[in-house]
């Protein structure tokens, strides 16, 4: 009964070559995020969509895009990956930014290798 | 800017002993508090929340109070067991309008039996 399912678990890509990850969620959440979680570190926010609304982070580079093209799916896509994007990376859900909460529900990560 | 600070891990305890991990913040107005669970291989869990002032946020046995004057949201839980080894965010969600989650670093628990 996993709620937010990312796939894949372990994804490996080369050097700049193009590589996307995938999230779907099963609970009809209104906003969904990317973090990227290097090791022994906390989770950085990439962008977030509130429905159809795409909220990027000032500090996220330019390689990192997104796209939700309904409310159940959302992608995170590395246009050309370098080594330091090597990390998990975490897709998120909530029902509501305005509810004063955080992100409520997790998948379980893609853990992303360059070579 | 908004921040967490959590205390440095690993932490290593015997099962059924008395658990606290520290956090504090820094943060204008009220903001929300978290404390998000990691499992070995798995994503985040939210654990417990408090959303104002003297909240209690509790689950599963742990429990974190929002002390303003203080302005830390230290977890606690009376007797740790083996399955409770795992990594512990404390996090943070401004007041107003949309609120972007800040983690604190975590913090590695180790429950040996």
């Amino acid at each position: 009964d996993a709620m937010v399912i990312q796939n894949p678990r372990y994804q490996v890509t080369q050097f700049g070559k193009p590589v996307t990850l995938s999230c779907s969620q099963t609970l009809n959440h209104n906003v969904m995020y990317w973090y990227q979680q290097k090791s022994s570190q906390a989770p950085k926010l990439l962008f977030h969509y509130y429905d159809k609304d795409f909220n990027n982070e000032a500090d996220t580079p330019d390689n990192f895009q997104s796209r939700r093209p309904n409310t159940s799916f959302c992608f995170l896509d590395i246009r050309s990956p370098g080594l330091g994007d090597a990390a998990m990376y975490l897709c998120a859900t909530s029902r509501d930014r305005q509810n004063r909460g955080g992100p409520q529900h997790f998948g379980d990560g893609t853990r992303l290798s360059i070579l | 800017g908004d921040s967490v600070t959590q205390m440095e891990g690993p932490v290593t305890l015997s099962e059924e002993a008395f658990l606290t991990i520290n956090c504090t913040y820094t943060a204008t107005g009220y903001p929300s508090l978290f404390w998000y669970v990691q499992y070995p291989g798995e994503g985040l869990q939210l654990l417990l929340k408090a959303t104002k002032a003297d909240d209690k946020g509790s689950n599963k046995g742990f429990e974190a109070t929002y002390r303003k004057e203080t302005t830390s949201f230290h977890l606690e839980k009376g007797s740790v067991q083996v399955s409770d080894s795992a990594v512990y965010f404390c996090a943070l969600s401004p007041s107003g309008g949309y609120q972007k989650v800040t983690f604190g670093i975590g913090t590695k628990l180790q429950v040996i039996p």
